[in-house]
């Protein structure tokens, strides 16, 4: 298995753009979570699913955020409008018996 | 809610011992991990322990809990510059885990 994998691995982008961040998740994990990583603040959790519904979204940080599981091997977590104190890495997790394996990351530059 | 706590840096000799510790607030946390991660990557799980253990050795790592102190430590024997990356301590029960501020171990020749 190719493990976690998210795209893009690099987004730079202006002010007020939309972003959209993708993860695809190992066959046969039944949940997904997406963490945000920065200095200050660590890692974060956003949201999660389990069986593709999501669970808890209280990490969201405001109603820029927004994240969909349309199926089991599919996620996105969009931000709109991305702001820079959005940019940090962002990390999604496809977990098996409460293990949890961690994408490469995205790393958001917001200018 | 579940606090999860660590020194944020460790500085060791090559060969020497590394003990990183971690404490917790939430003692019906069932599992406890150890993650580390090299710069530019994701989260890897190096080991865990489940709560009614209190030690687990798997090859140069020794994970300790005590669970009266709510206190964790991973123990690398050895310690080489390959060793060198953030570790975190993360615990919880079922899939949602709660992850330490992480130790940044350097290791020196």
């Amino acid at each position: 298995d190719a493990g976690v994998i998210q795209s893009p691995r690099h987004e730079v982008t202006e002010m007020g753009q939309e972003v959209t961040l993708r993860c695809k998740p190992i066959s046969g994990h039944n949940s997904l979570f997406w963490y945000r990583q920065t200095m200050m603040r660590g890692l974060e959790l956003l949201i999660y699913f389990n069986n593709n519904v999501p669970i808890d979204d209280s990490g969201m940080p405001e109603d820029r955020f927004s994240a969909k599981m349309p199926n089991a091997s599919f996620s996105t977590l969009k931000i709109q409008p991305s702001e820079p104190r959005d940019s940090a890495v962002y990390f999604c997790a496809s977990v098996d018996r409460g293990e949890q394996y961690f994408g490469p990351g995205t790393r958001l530059t917001v200018t | 809610g579940e606090d999860v706590e660590q020194s944020l840096f460790l500085s060791v000799r090559e060969g020497d011992s590394s003990v990183i510790n971690c404490t917790y607030t939430d003692s019906s946390s069932t599992y406890l991990y150890w993650y580390k991660q090299e710069p530019g990557a994701g989260l890897q799980l190096l080991t865990y322990i489940f709560s009614n253990m209190d030690m687990k050795q798997d090859q140069r790592l020794t994970v300790l809990l005590n669970k009266k102190d709510k206190h964790l430590s991973l123990r690398i024997a050895d310690t080489q510059t390959g060793d060198s990356a953030i570790y975190f301590c993360a615990v919880g029960g079922g899939n949602k885990l709660t992850f330490g501020t992480g130790t940044q171990l350097k290791v020196e020749l």
